[in-house]
């Protein structure tokens, strides 16, 4: 695999499940995303992670619960979703410094359905 | 805050026609500006990208220049292709957060034989 992957490419879940999103970097990067696509939105920037650290959480709901267990994994962890968070979640990865630290490198995403 | 405004699509064209999608943005400084592409059932993947004033990002055929003064970063590409059918996203560093991308609505470019 190269690139960034992501795992399950569709899902669809109830409200009262519980699911993960995986993502998986092989571009030797230590920073990673996840953004939330939803049709006629621009992308939200929802965490990121730095060296396996939280750096960033825009005000996202307890819904969504973020997990880095090495600088090439994460998850989303889901659970008790509405179906407004519906969407495209996307995860993307880049270097944490150096000049190249702005590039960052998305997965193809998980389409999720919330019924 | 730091924003970025892109011009509402879709762009239809027929193959070989002149492209351009206008891209403006609000932001404190100079940030760091980019253009994504998006292509059916795929994630974003970075077109190209200009860190200064008066950069020029060019790849594959589409340009953009860095405008400090009008704050802008139009794309543009000479001859476009059936395959250049895609959505297309500005973008630029913010100067809050960490590596925080903001991006635009996204225009969608669909283009005919």
């Amino acid at each position: 695999e190269t690139g960034v992957t992501q795992t399950p490419r569709h899902l669809v879940m109830g409200m009262t499940n519980k699911k993960s999103l995986k993502c998986e970097q092989h571009l030797g990067h230590n920073a990673m995303y996840w953004y939330k696509q939803s049709a006629k939105k621009p992308l939200e920037l929802m965490f990121v992670y730095s060296l396996e650290e939280r750096v960033e959480n825009n005000s996202v709901p307890s819904r969504f619960s973020p997990e880095c267990p090495n600088s090439s994994h994460l998850f989303l962890h889901l659970h008790t979703l509405q179906p407004e968070d519906s969407a495209l979640y996307l995860c993307a990865s880049s270097h944490g410094q150096g000049a190249s630290r702005y590039e960052q490198y998305f997965g193809p995403g998980t389409r999720l359905t919330v019924t | 805050g730091d924003s970025v405004t892109q011009m509402e699509g879709p762009v239809t064209l027929s193959e070989e026609a002149f492209l351009t999608i206008n891209c403006t943005y609000t932001a404190t400084g100079y940030p760091s500006l980019f253009w994504y592409v998006q292509y059916p059932g795929e994630g974003l993947q970075l077109l190209l990208k200009a860190t200064k004033a008066d950069d020029k990002g060019s790849n594959k055929g589409f340009e953009a220049t860095y405008r400090k003064e009008t704050t802008s970063f139009h794309l543009e590409k000479g001859s476009v292709q059936v395959s250049d059918s895609a959505v297309y996203f500005c973008a630029l560093i913010s100067s809050g957060g960490y590596n925080k991308l903001i991006f635009g609505a996204g225009t969608r470019l669909a283009v005919h034989p």
